[in-house]
């Protein structure tokens, strides 16, 4: 397996406003996932999109992956308090992933 | 499902003890992981069993770590003697470890603290 790189490593934006967090990997991947982790809680699996799919969407969540550029980003729109956490990419195969250090959003009232 | 279930919630000790920390993941997942998480190091994958057997324990930092999967309802993480570095937030996950989704499910972790 592999880790991700996201970017940026923090992220502040106001209520509303859309948020865009970048994944960078380094070898070929089966997929690519995206969790999400509040202060003190475990991480939470938002999506995963497989390297045949080019572009995901879940509510609010929009998630492309360009395997020609090993790259990944998560765009969450009209961002609401309660995004404020650290966001996670996980590239990975069947099994074993391994996480990068995250995104951290702060999405202010 | 009551989801992953880790206890204890919270954990204080004392350098040189044995700390014992447990999971019991969702019933049907093969996959189940142990992570440890900290400001420095981020979140770090211990070991994994795939249907009770240890897969990859590369991640474990030393000897001192011990993981078993006795059934697939129940592992410990174990930590003997702990050290103050050992301080973390220690999280199990499992997956359903079928086929090409292997979505993670985390449970709520155990705070770690070693004096």
């Amino acid at each position: 397996s592999q880790q991700g790189e996201e970017d940026p490593q923090a992220l502040s934006i106001q209520e509303g406003e859309n948020a865009t967090m970048n994944c960078s990997y380094k070898t070929s991947i089966n997929n690519l996932q995206w969790y999400r982790q509040n202060s003190g809680r475990g991480l939470v699996h938002l999506i995963l999109i497989r390297s045949n799919e080019r572009e995901k969407h879940s509510g609010r969540l929009r998630v492309t992956l360009d395997t020609s550029k090993k790259s990944s980003s998560l765009l969450i729109t009209a961002s609401r308090a309660a995004d404020t956490a650290s966001y996670f990419c996980a590239p990975g195969g069947y099994q074993k992933v391994t996480f990068g250090t995250g995104t951290k959003l702060q999405v202010i009232p | 499902d009551a989801g992953v279930i880790q206890s204890p919630r919270h954990e204080v000790t004392e350098m040189g003890q044995e700390v014992t920390l447990r999971c019991k993941p969702i019933s049907g997942h093969n996959s189940l992981f142990w992570y440890r998480q900290t400001m420095m190091r981020g979140l770090e994958l211990l070991i994994y069993f795939n249907n009770n057997v240890p897969i990859d324990d590369s991640g474990m930092p030393e000897d001192r770590f011990s993981a078993k999967m006795p059934n697939a309802s129940f592992s410990t993480l174990k930590i003997q003697p702990s050290e103050p570095r050992d301080s973390a937030v220690y999280f199990c996950a499992s997956s359903p470890g079928r086929g090409r989704t292997n979505e993670q499910f985390f449970g709520p972790g155990t705070r770690l603290t070693v004096l």
